[in-house]
């Protein structure tokens, strides 16, 4: 089926070790996001993506790494996974600027031992 | 002040109830605003846009009031099946051109038989 996708959708892993979560969508949508959340503070912005190879950094990016090399996927890097890195993580695309509507991916739970 | 602000409730309410959440946003330069809704331990969709003075979907009606800088959503004759959490969502800038979407904490409805 056409959408976006994430994979694994539950992941547990211990402290230091790099972890990656994937991301795909089948839309060819421009713009690509990674957000976490956590009680209390809602959404927040890792990365996002305007096109392949363009990445920009958001709220949160510290510790993550993402590449774009192209337009479907979008994989997101905890180099040395950390317990604070441990959230729900949603991969989002949209069609056009990030300014409108985002099409929001299922979320995978990660848990740092 | 925070960028976007919602009061976390819950809220709770017998079914056929009329329900009101509010939400209040610093970004004078934003001009769509966005409701999103989010089913527990689910990835947030899209429930209203709102353009202008305000949208009519149904059973759902957003109002924006630019000079207070709020949005509120309505949602009339509360049904079991809306019970969620209703993220606000802002973009940073104007949505023409801006590449990231504000999103709130949340408000959650819980609606009672």
């Amino acid at each position: 089926d056409a959408g976006i996708t994430q994979s694994p959708r539950y992941k547990i892993t211990e402290t230091g070790r790099q972890v990656t979560l994937m991301c795909h969508q089948t839309w060819s949508h421009s713009y690509m996001f990674w957000y976490r959340q956590d009680l209390g503070h809602g959404l927040r912005l890792i990365y996002y993506s305007a096109a392949a190879d363009i990445t920009d950094k958001g709220e949160v990016p510290d510790g993550y790494v993402v590449s774009r090399s192209k337009t479907e996927n979008f994989p997101l890097t905890l180099e040395s996974a950390t317990r604070s890195q441990t959230s729900v993580y949603f991969c989002a695309s949209s069609e056009t600027t990030g300014g409108w509507e985002q099409y929001f991916g299922p979320g995978t739970r990660l848990t740092v031992t | 002040r925070k960028e976007v602000e919602q009061d976390p409730g819950p809220f709770n309410v017998p079914e056929g109830a009329t329900v009101a959440f509010n939400c209040t946003y610093s970004n004078s330069a934003s001009q769509s605003f966005f409701w999103y809704r989010q089913d527990c331990r689910k990835e947030p969709k899209l429930l209203m846009s709102v353009y202008s003075s305000g949208n009519e979907d149904g059973r759902f009606t957003a109002q924006l009031n630019r000079a207070s800088q709020y949005i509120s959503l309505l949602i009339r004759d509360s049904k079991l099946s809306d019970s969620a959490t209703y993220l606000c969502v802002v973009p940073e800038g104007p949505s023409y051109n801006t590449d990231k979407l504000i999103f709130g904490t949340g408000t959650r409805l819980q609606v009672f038989p």
